[in-house]
């Protein structure tokens, strides 16, 4: 079992809609979660990050965190095509070395 | 805030010459800073992580002699990539742990694309 997995995708959905992107991790002991968003041919770029459960909200974007079934996701509402990229889910594990481990990230797509 | 640049940006070298690729946090003092591969169509890959002062910690796998990780102080770490061959040319990134209040975040540089002919 990966540390922490998400769907490759490609996830497409129309401007305008919500998109909603899923990580799942393995270290019930995880404490931060964070969400990146990568354009091709560039670095990641933090959108947020979350540490408590329930919902955190800044702009358009949603971060949704249920450690209880080790599960933290990312809404994007009103979706525009300029949020087509890679969106990377990162855990900060147990061991708190400082490293984040990623997934493989979710390819999203906004179509016009 | 927490801004981090990468220099160069870009850089194109022969076989067997050693580059080096500095990484800095502008507007805060970072005490970890981590250096990233990214191969195209793949994930981040996760090479060594440096605390100021100290050796570098590197990943499995990772050849300490031939990626030198030198972080000579809160805002600067550098990345040499020794004796360069073409299996080296990838997207390199660094990172650097956020300011006080948000260690644990990790905010990334621009990234180097380095070309090895």
């Amino acid at each position: 079992q990966k540390e922490v997995e998400q769907n490759s995708g490609p996830l497409s959905v129309p401007e305008g809609a919500i998109a909603s992107l899923n990580c799942t991790y393995s270290d019930r002991g995880s404490q931060s979660f964070f969400w990146y968003r990568q354009y091709s041919g560039k670095s990641p770029e933090l959108i947020m990050f979350i540490y408590s459960n329930g919902d955190k909200e800044d702009g358009r974007f949603t971060a949704q965190l249920n450690k209880a079934s080790q599960y933290v996701s990312l809404l994007i509402r009103d979706s525009q095509p300029s949020d087509s990229a890679t969106y990377l889910c990162a855990v900060n594990m147990r061991s708190n070395t400082g490293k984040l481990i990623f997934g493989q990230g979710t390819t999203l797509q906004v179509k016009p | 805030g927490a801004v981090v640049s990468q220099h160069p940006s870009r850089v194109i070298c022969k076989s067997g010459t050693s580059v080096k690729i500095e990484c800095r946090s502008l507007d805060f003092q970072a005490t970890t800073m981590f250096w990233y591969r990214q191969f195209p169509k793949q994930s981040l890959m996760l090479m060594a992580t440096s605390n100021e002062g100290s050796k570098a910690t590197y990943e499995q796998g990772v050849e300490k002699d031939k990626f030198l990780i030198n972080h000579a102080s809160l805002t600067l770490s550098t990345l040499t990539v020794t004796s360069a061959h073409p299996e080296d040319s990838s997207f390199y990134i660094c990172s650097a742990s956020g300011p006080r209040g948000y260690e644990e975040t990790q905010y990334f540089g621009p990234g180097t694309r380095l070309l090895v002919l």
